[in-house]
């Protein structure tokens, strides 16, 4: 068991441009989440899918935004025609257990640069 | 609504004590997290309260109190690699997180 793992670790990139991240979970874990950070707040929930279906997207994820986890593995997260306001961590979490005793466990998180 | 607070900053001596405060309002609870996040990394999970009471493990314990929306972390015999950020979490299946409060140790 390796964690979860997230690619690239690091992107910068242009205003205008595309992005997109991936998050491979925990084997088995059939709940995965992304959350945004940005420096000195905690992380914010920007959407969650268990298996291969994406049950709740937050208001944070504006249209330029889309997330897919097509055979409920791995997930990529989407931004179109980035901002400078998206530069942050994009940080990718997974769980298992019920959703009472359950555990995310975080991804080493993907630093994106806007300039 | 989401509203979870807790302290910004703390400084505290190595071998020292800390206890770090977080009072939460929200509209969902299943259970409280606690999480350590040094700088430029993902958060590590630390504890997870889901019952009101003490949880201990090693040198870190986590208090939850659901009738008055409060949690603390204590710190004991705090090491320099303790530095770090602590953030509490509020669990609706989805984590609600607080702003998160800087421990510094100092020699």
């Amino acid at each position: 068991d390796t964690g979860v793992s997230q690619n690239p670790r690091h992107k910068i990139t242009k205003r205008g441009q595309n992005v997109t991240f991936r998050c491979d979970p925990i084997s088995e874990h059939n709940r995965l989440y992304w959350y945004r950070q940005t420096l000195g707040q905690g992380p914010e929930f920007l959407t969650y899918f268990q298996n291969e279906a994406q049950l709740e997207k937050s208001r944070l994820l504006s249209d330029r935004f889309s997330a897919e986890r097509p055979k409920g593995s791995f997930s990529t997260l989407e931004i179109q025609r980035t901002e400078q306001g998206d530069s942050a961590m994009y940080l990718c979490a997974s769980s298992s257990a019920p959703v009472r005793k359950e555990t995310q466990y975080f991804g080493p998180g993907t630093r994106l640069l806007v300039l | 609504g989401q509203n979870i607070d807790q302290p910004t900053e703390m400084t505290a001596t190595e071998g020292a004590i800390v206890q770090i405060n977080c009072t939460y309002q929200t509209s969902g609870f299943n259970g409280l997290f606690w999480y350590q996040q040094h700088a430029g990394e993902a958060p590590t999970f630390l504890s997870y309260n889901v019952l009101d009471g003490l949880e201990e493990k090693g040198r870190f314990s986590s208090f939850l109190s659901r009738s008055k929306g409060y949690s603390y972390l204590l710190l004991k015999e705090l090491q320099m690699k303790d530095s770090a950020s602590y953030l509490c979490a509020v669990n609706d299946y989805k984590l609600s997180f607080g702003a998160g409060t800087t421990v510094t140790v100092r020699a």
